[in-house]
């Protein structure tokens, strides 16, 4: 059974950097799929901020580009976002996901929530 | 790129069938079959439910359908069941590698 589990700081001071990691286990990062982080801030909707392949390959929101980085490590079966510049904006829950078709993410995280606060 | 549009609400008794709304543009729905469907429960994490237009994925029941016309895709609900009760959202491709969910839709069973 393949899960997926955020972990990273609940809250984040603006202007600083958002840092979260996803540790997949069940499935192991190099056999294939991409992976993907998607946030919802409080009452609002879903946004893809990205989604990456274990090869480096990775493809970005262009709203967030400038802002987003991404990574993958196999060693330890776990992929990680940055999102640099922070603001209250940016307070949402964070999810990482797997996906198995342009739009379809097939196996979620239970979702961290971030906060972005002084 | 702008959220797809979906009606903020649509309401069924049990055992009726709801059909939600996504619409786009050519650019994306209406460009692309890949079109995918997320249930959420308050709290929890979304579930996939219809991809690529009309797929179910395993474990999901037939009552969830999905299809497309031009450039609005459909999800049909039938025999509606108070567990159905959630927000659902649409997610479509939009190219060049990137994609965007509906503004969701609340699914009340009376």
């Amino acid at each position: 059974q393949v899960q997926l589990q955020e972990s990273g700081p609940g809250l984040v001071k603006p202007s600083e950097t958002l840092s979260l990691t996803c540790a997949v286990s069940g499935y192991s990062i190099s056999s294939g799929y991409y992976w993907a982080w998607i946030r919802q801030p409080p009452g609002k909707v879903l946004e893809w901020i990205g989604s990456m392949y274990h090869g480096g390959t990775t493809y970005y929101n262009p709203s967030l580009k400038s802002r987003v980085t991404t990574s993958v490590d196999t060693s330890k079966n776990q992929f990680s976002l940055k999102l640099s510049s922070v603001t209250a904006a940016d307070t949402a829950v964070y999810y990482c996901a797997r996906r198995t078709s342009w739009c379809a993410f097939d196996i979620w995280g239970q979702g961290t929530m971030v906060t972005v606060s002084s | 790129q702008s959220a797809l549009t979906q009606p903020r609400s649509v309401s069924g008794s049990p055992g009726q069938s709801v059909t939600i709304s996504c619409t786009g543009t050519s650019s994306d729905v209406g460009g692309y079959n890949y079109v995918s469907w997320y249930q959420q429960h308050p709290g929890k994490a979304p579930k996939l439910i219809i991809s690529d237009v009309v797929k179910r994925p395993s474990g999901v029941p037939d009552r969830f359908s999905g299809s497309k016309s031009g450039n609005t895709a459909s999800l049909t609900i039938s025999g509606l069941q108070a567990e159905d009760e959630a927000d659902y959202y649409c997610c479509s491709y939009v190219g060049s590698y990137t994609k965007v969910f509906g503004g969701g839709t609340k699914l009340t069973v009376l």
